[in-house]
């Protein structure tokens, strides 16, 4: 049962045009969600995050939107970059069962590709 | 050295073998970490150490079995794997397990093990 969900394993845009990543997840116990990038050969680095209390967090290019009610979160790149392209992990954060410390779920990930 | 490395980065292993991976920070974080990412799986958390303590076995085989002698670094000892436990191996850190602001998890390249 796949509690975050990145629909599409892949997005190509032109470099200058918005790249926009979605997220879907089904527990409405997190409360935290964050946007990982990762290259190849090299671990995921954080990129932005947004609590749940908020509905957007802008950080440079990076905007992330969260929709509680449509459990769906968003993170739009304007311009986008070839330096953009990697794979970008939408996660989410909520209490473990024992209520001990916080946990990430992952998504698979999308491959974004900016083309000059 | 700087940020979070992994030992070795490459691994191939036969399923009578034992090796181990190893996993170094040099943040001063208290909490570390292991995942698991299969091909076209998300990525897996495997388990949480906080102040050298395991904290979350997230129902991993006792094939593998963890080792955290200090804050600073984190083993995975393998033994008798399966095929099917060839993947990419991450260890992360971040500076405390508690709160649900988990973007400071900072991640290594990780070991990408097969598993013959």
């Amino acid at each position: 049962d796949q509690q975050v969900k990145q629909n599409s394993p892949s997005l190509s845009v032109q470099e200058g045009r918005i790249s926009i990543l979605n997220c879907d997840y089904t527990n409405s116990m997190f409360d935290y969600f964050l946007w990982y990038k990762k290259y190849p050969a090299e671990g995921p680095t954080f990129l932005i995050s947004i609590s749940s209390i908020k509905d957007k967090n802008e950080d440079g290019r990076f905007t992330v939107f969260l929709n509680k009610s449509a459990k769906h979160l968003s993170l739009h790149i304007v311009p986008s970059q070839p330096g953009d392209s990697a794979v970008y992990f939408c996660a989410a954060s909520a209490r473990n069962s024992g209520g001990s410390n916080y946990k990430l779920t992952f998504g698979k990930g999308t491959l974004l590709t900016v083309n000059p | 050295e700087t940020g979070v490395t992994q030992t070795p980065r490459h691994l191939v292993m036969g399923m009578t073998n034992k090796k181990s991976l190893k996993c170094e920070q040099h943040l001063g974080h208290n909490a570390m970490y292991w995942y698991k990412q299969s091909a076209k799986k998300p990525l897996e958390l495997m388990f949480v150490y906080n102040f050298k303590e395991q904290t979350e076995n997230n129902s991993v085989p006792s094939r593998f079995s963890p080792e955290c002698p200090n804050s600073s670094h984190l083993f995975l000892h393998l033994h008798t794997l399966q095929p099917e436990d060839s993947a990419l191996y991450l260890c992360a850190s971040s500076q405390d397990w508690r709160g649900p602001r988990l973007e400071t998890q900072y991640f290594g390249p990780g070991t990408r093990l097969l598993v013959l």
